[in-house]
């Protein structure tokens, strides 16, 4: 079974309201996080780095007010996309690696779409 | 240059035959090479990791390292059709060390024709 699991699957919201997307670790404490942005027929994009306990760290380009990372425990990191628009509408992608870094786990993703 | 480059595809195999993936990166320091193969609309799932030079075989899948020139590539024997995906070469980020930080390369889409 998954290991990493992400809710929601799927969401649609409204232009200019916020959505949030959970990224829990099933059973093992992950010390860090990953979020990835997928647009159709693209790949990965690596968004921004989370880490237990202390502030997330974003990719160049990457607009930190408007996608707020929190890791507030060791098996659970939040990504709340603020003021949605239509361009954001993508699929959202969390890994999460425990203390050795050695294995990596993908959640299932999340889709969102912005109308 | 793009830090992970793959030909985007498509690569079109018969059934049976031996599908072969390229990738290259860009950064020297990069120790860690994955395969992830992904299904349209779904997450990536891991295929093969490799971190030193030369083959490691899995079942139909090989990959294959050669640091020196820069390049990783996999090999899928007796493809079959529910090998069609799209195939992501990622490298572990430059300067992250083990924590997991991976660059992924576009993908490469693989069709296999009955």
């Amino acid at each position: 079974g998954a290991v990493v699991s992400q809710h929601p699957s799927r969401v649609i919201c409204k232009s200019g309201t916020s959505v949030k997307i959970e990224c829990r670790s099933l059973d093992f404490q992950a010390t860090t996080m990953f979020w990835y942005r997928q647009f159709p027929k693209q790949s990965l994009m690596l968004m921004a780095t989370s880490n237990e306990g202390s502030k997330a760290t974003y990719e160049q380009g990457v607009e930190k007010d408007k996608f707020l990372i929190n890791h507030a425990s060791l098996t659970l990191s939040t990504l709340t996309v603020t003021s949605a628009h239509p361009e954001d509408s993508s699929f959202y992608i969390c890994s999460a690696t425990g203390a050795s870094g050695n294995t990596i786990y993908f959640g299932e993703g999340s889709w969102l779409t912005v109308v | 240059q793009k830090e992970v480059e793959q030909n985007s595809g498509p690569l079109s195999v018969p059934e049976g035959a031996i599908a072969s993936l390229n990738c290259t990166y860009s950064d020297r320091v990069s120790q860690s090479f994955f395969w992830y193969r992904q299904y349209s609309g779904k997450s990536p799932e891991l295929i093969m990791s490799i971190y030193s030079n030369g083959d490691k075989e899995d079942g139909r899948f090989t990959a294959q390292l050669n640091k020196a020139s820069q390049y990783v590539s996999l090999l899928i024997r007796d493809s079959q059709p529910s090998d069609s995906a799209t195939y992501l070469c990622a490298v572990n980020s430059p300067g992250s060390g083990n924590t997991g930080k991976l660059i992924f390369g576009q993908g490469t889409t693989l069709q296999v024709k009955p």
